[in-house]
């Protein structure tokens, strides 16, 4: 069985301030792991995907993903937060054929 | 443009009855799903398809079916046997070739039971 764990179902952070949001991920198989991002009342827009090559992933928008296969870990991070970021961000697992698994989503909030 | 288009953006419907949600896609892609949107949930997958006239069941399709007539259309009909049809609906679709992944999606439509 595969599965997704979200571990912040909200992050508040401050414009200008980093933002860490945190994945962990299950799987039998080797993964391809992908972060989407959905604004209010959208689709989802893939910012990155981790497919076996290089584990830093670098993304849309300013944003990066490590893998990290010893910790079972996929944590998107931004340097600086934009009040633009403001959005659900879901954690996405693809193992053996064309089904995604989903974590919970994050919702994050940024200030001024 | 090329993309995925759903329609209506927002659906309201009586209890008891048969509402059918479009998704058209025009990426020539062979693959196509639905998924359903609960507020603080994930996503969760109603029917997928991944050829003309042929469809499977995700992990949540009772009270739900599909059709796949045409490589670009794959309509979703909520019927009066699903118990809370309130939610978010989204559409994707992906290519079938064994090294691609990612599915693209689109805008999605809100139905609310009144």
């Amino acid at each position: 069985a595969q599965s997704v764990t979200q571990l912040d179902s909200h992050v508040s952070v401050s414009e200008g301030t980093p933002v860490l949001l945190r994945c962990n991920y299950s799987s039998s198989y080797s993964p391809s792991l992908f972060w989407y991002v959905q604004h209010p009342n959208k689709g989802l827009q893939l910012l990155l995907k981790y497919t076996s090559a290089a584990t830093l992933v670098k993304g849309i928008n300013g944003f990066e993903a490590e893998f990290k296969k010893s910790e079972t870990s996929f944590h998107l991070t931004k340097p600086s937060a934009h009040m633009s970021d403001a959005a659900e961000y879901f954690c996405v697992l693809k193992a053996a054929g064309n089904k995604l698994t989903f974590g919970g989503g994050t919702r994050v909030l940024v200030k001024p | 443009d090329g993309g995925i288009t759903q329609s209506p953006k927002y659906l309201f419907r009586k209890e008891g009855q048969n509402v059918t949600l479009s998704c058209e896609q025009n990426l020539n892609h062979d693959a196509m799903y639905w998924y359903r949107q609960d507020p603080g949930q994930g996503l969760r997958l109603i029917y997928y398809s991944q050829i003309v006239n042929d469809f499977q069941k995700g992990d949540i399709a009772e009270g739900y079916s599909v059709s796949r007539e045409k490589k670009e259309s794959f309509p979703l009909t909520v019927t009066s046997a699903q118990k809370n049809p309130t939610a978010f609906y989204l559409c994707a679709s992906s290519p079938l070739a064994v090294n691609y992944n990612e599915q693209f999606f689109g805008p999605g439509t809100r139905l609310t039971v009144l």
